[in-house]
């Protein structure tokens, strides 16, 4: 089992307030990383797939970035809306294994 | 758009008793997933599968078995359903790793 961690696991931001949160992975035998958005009573979305070191990704006001010799991956958001809240999860996948291992999570309210 | 059903979406049931969770997919993807999900803990593998009548354990297969006569329907079955698995189970389909995961919306099982 790999090591995931995301990090922090809750965050409380104001509307407009622009935000960031950092899954971490391991830095060998990178193979490819997702980004998913979790609503409550939703099914968690996709958001990212990043698979090249430097990758950066961009949809809307969220973006991410990518670090595979260093072994993080940032999520930002941009001008946070109260439709952002949601748990925001990161899976890795390295290239000597055949299943993605997923992070606990970030918790984000996004306060009107 | 991919969708990803579970046929349950609360599901009580008592300790000994076989269960079925079911999950169909419509988009002809090869990959399907079963995982579950606990407070404090990432989503963790319990099956998955690359192919009809093809399976694989994940992380957590204890007490799970699994099946999938279709390509379709991928079920996850709790033998003799204990306390412990009580949990959030989340099923996943996948054509291919660049395009991340469709999840279904999730059953909550209690086991009582």
């Amino acid at each position: 089992i790999l090591n995931v961690e995301q990090s922090p696991q809750s965050l409380h931001v104001q509307e407009g307030d622009s935000t960031n949160f950092t899954c971490s992975f391991p830095s060998s035998n990178f193979y490819a990383l997702h980004w998913y958005r979790w609503e409550t009573a939703k099914s968690p979305e996709a958001l990212f797939v990043m698979t090249l070191n430097g990758d950066e990704k961009k949809k809307g006001r969220i973006s991410a970035t990518l670090n595979t010799k260093e072994g993080y991956s940032y999520l930002y958001i941009k001008g946070s809306q109260p439709e952002d809240s949601a748990t925001y999860l990161c899976a890795f996948r390295s290239n000597t294994g055949n299943q993605f291992y997923f992070g606990t999570g970030t918790s984000l309210t996004v306060i009107p | 758009d991919v969708k990803v059903t579970q046929s349950s979406r609360y599901l009580v049931k008592r300790t000994g008793e076989k269960v079925f969770l079911e999950c169909v997919q419509d988009m002809d993807h090869e990959n399907m997933f079963w995982y579950r999900q606990d407070p404090g803990l990432g989503l963790r593998l319990i099956y998955f599968s690359y192919d009809v009548k093809m399976k694989e354990k994940g992380d957590i297969p204890e007490g799970y078995s699994v099946s999938r006569e279709k390509k379709e329907r991928f079920s996850l079955i709790l033998e003799s359903a204990s306390t412990n698995q009580t949990s959030m189970y989340l099923c996943a389909s996948s054509s291919d790793v660049w395009y991340g995961y469709t999840f279904g919306s999730g059953t909550r099982l209690t086991v009582v």
